[in-house]
C-alpha cells in the first residue's frame, strides 16, 4: 500500500544534540512537507518541498533544517538551535490537485 | 488567503448523542474542504473531503458533513457518537498557490464522549 513511513516513531535527545527525523513516501507525490504539533496549536508548517532538491521555510523554520535528494525522502533535522523541540512531528505529501494530505503517523521527540 | 475557524476546542457529548463539530471557512476561491480525524500519538487520517460534487459529503466511521456556501460553513456531524470517537478533529481548506493545493487548518476540536 502507498503511504508515508516516519521514524522513529519516539525519540529522546539531551540538550544540545541534533537528531534526524527520517520521513519516506512511496506515493509518487512531488511535495513533501513536516509539520509541528503541540498541545491547542494545531499544526504549524516547518518546511516544505514542492520537487527534489528545492525546499522552503514555513511559518516556523528557526531551528531546523531539511534536504531533499529523492523524491522519497525527506528528513529534518532538528538543531541545537531549536529552543523548544519537544513536540509531535508529522510528515505529510499532498495530492496535487485536491491538496489533500496524506500523513506519516508522526514522531514524538522528548528532549531530556 | 484563506483559513479556518473551529468553533469550541473541547466539546463533550454523551455516547448516543449528536455529534456536531462547527468549521467555518474563509477562501477567495471555491474552496476544497476536508475533515480529519487524529487519534493520540497517531498521525492524521482523512475522515471526508468536500470537492466541489455533493454539497453534502459522506465519510467513514458514520460521519458526514454539508457544505454551505452561504453560511461559509462546513460542520462535521454523526447522529450517534461512540466511544471510539472521542479524538481530535481538524476542519482544513485548500486553495491554490504557484506550486499547488496548499492546505490550510484549523486549531482542532477535541471530542470527548461519556457514558
Amino acid at each position: 500500500d502507498g503511504g508515508i513511513t516516519q521514524s522513529p516513531k519516539y525519540l529522546f535527545r539531551k540538550e544540545g544534540q541534533n537528531v534526524t527525523l527520517s520521513c519516506e513516501q512511496n506515493l509518487n507525490h512531488d511535495a513533501m512537507y513536516w509539520y509541528r504539533q503541540d498541545p491547542g496549536q494545531g499544526l504549524r508548517l516547518i518546511y516544505y518541498s514542492q520537487i527534489v532538491n528545492d525546499f522552503q521555510k514555513g511559518d516556523i523554520a528557526e531551528g531546523y533544517s531539511v534536504s531533499r535528494e529523492k523524491k522519497e525522502s525527506f528528513p529534518l533535522t532538528v538543531t541545537s538551535a531549536q529552543k523548544n523541540p519537544t513536540a509531535f512531528y508529522l510528515c505529510a505529501s499532498p495530492d496535487r490537485a485536491t491538496g489533500e494530505l496524506f500523513f506519516g503517523e508522526g514522531s514524538r521527540l522528548t528532549v531530556l | 488567503a484563506q483559513s479556518v475557524t473551529q468553533l469550541g476546542s473541547h466539546v463533550s457529548v454523551s455516547e448516543g448523542a449528536l455529534v456536531l463539530l462547527r468549521c467555518n471557512y474563509s477562501s477567495s476561491v471555491p474552496p476544497y474542504l476536508f475533515w480529519y480525524v487524529q487519534y493520540p500519538n497517531q498521525g492524521l487520517q482523512l475522515l471526508l473531503k468536500y470537492t466541489s460534487a455533493a454539497t453534502l459529503v459522506k465519510g467513514i466511521n458514520g460521519f458526514e458533513a454539508e457544505f454551505k456556501k452561504s453560511e461559509t460553513s462546513f460542520h462535521l456531524t454523526k447522529p450517534s457518537a461512540h466511544m471510539s470517537d472521542a479524538a481530535e478533529y481538524f476542519c482544513a481548506v485548500s486553495g491554490w498557490t504557484g506550486g499547488g493545493n496548499k492546505l490550510t487548518f484549523g486549531t482542532g476540536t477535541q471530542l470527548k464522549v461519556e457514558l
